[in-house]
């Protein structure tokens, strides 16, 4: 499978445990975003990268929240002291971008994360 | 800020029925505009996009959208549904260079066969 791939699919913790997500993007894809969805919202947007550069980060990711693309590949988006509210599905997508018009995000299948 | 509505949370219908799904946005200037489904258990897919050009626009699957600017509207509209486009419908609005996208809250469909 070459689409973005995403693990866990699924993750149960406690209050105030730490967690980390990875995302695989499609390969050669220089932009690599975070989302997150909670339950009957649409996604809500995170942060995004351009290869190992975190270009943007949303309001929503307070300091709690971190996510790194060290090689401009796969990327990390880790939880600290996790709360009850950060109960949601964390979606990955990528896309390929130059200076040009915009070009399609593709989207990961999410990690569903349940806070106890 | 940007923002998306969608004005429908659930809709049903019955196969062969017209659907139309409402979707407006905030935003004054130039804006590319998205339909993306969601299949049950499946990822977030792209259904049809607008940039430029033709404010109608034809997607997969027989679904096509229309850009009305002075509206700010991007409705989604098939003239024929069938028990697989069960599924939810997000709009979604693209207006800046980082390319992030605003999501509208969804529309949940569900066609009876």
């Amino acid at each position: 499978d070459t689409g973005v791939s995403q693990n866990p699919r699924h993750k149960i913790t406690k209050r105030g445990q730490n967690v980390t997500f990875r995302c695989d993007p499609i390969s050669e894809h220089n932009r690599l975003y975070w989302y997150r969805q909670t339950l009957g919202q649409g996604p809500e947007f995170l942060t995004y990268f351009q290869n190992e550069a975190q270009l943007e980060k949303s309001r929503l990711l307070s300091d709690r929240f971190s996510a790194e693309r060290p090689k401009g590949s796969f990327s990390t988006l880790e939880i600290q002291r996790t709360e009850q509210g950060d109960s949601a599905m964390y979606l990955c997508a990528s896309s390929f971008q130059t200076g040009g018009p915009y070009n399609e995000q593709f989207f990961g299948p999410g990690t569903r994360l349940t806070v106890l | 800020a940007q923002s998306v509505s969608q004005h429908n949370h659930h809709v049903i219908l019955s196969e062969a029925a017209s659907l139309e799904l409402g979707c407006n946005y905030s935003y004054g200037g130039t804006v590319n505009l998205f339909w993306y489904v969601q299949y049950p258990g499946q990822h977030l897919q792209l259904l049809l996009k607008y940039f430029s050009g033709d404010p109608l626009v034809k997607g997969i699957k027989g679904f096509e959208a229309e850009f009305i600017k002075s509206k700010f509207s991007f409705n989604l509209r098939k003239p024929s549904v069938q028990w697989s486009d069960t599924a939810e419908y997000f709009c979604a609005v693209n207006a800046n260079a980082g390319n992030m996208l605003t999501f509208g809250g969804g529309t949940r469909l569900m066609v009876k066969p």
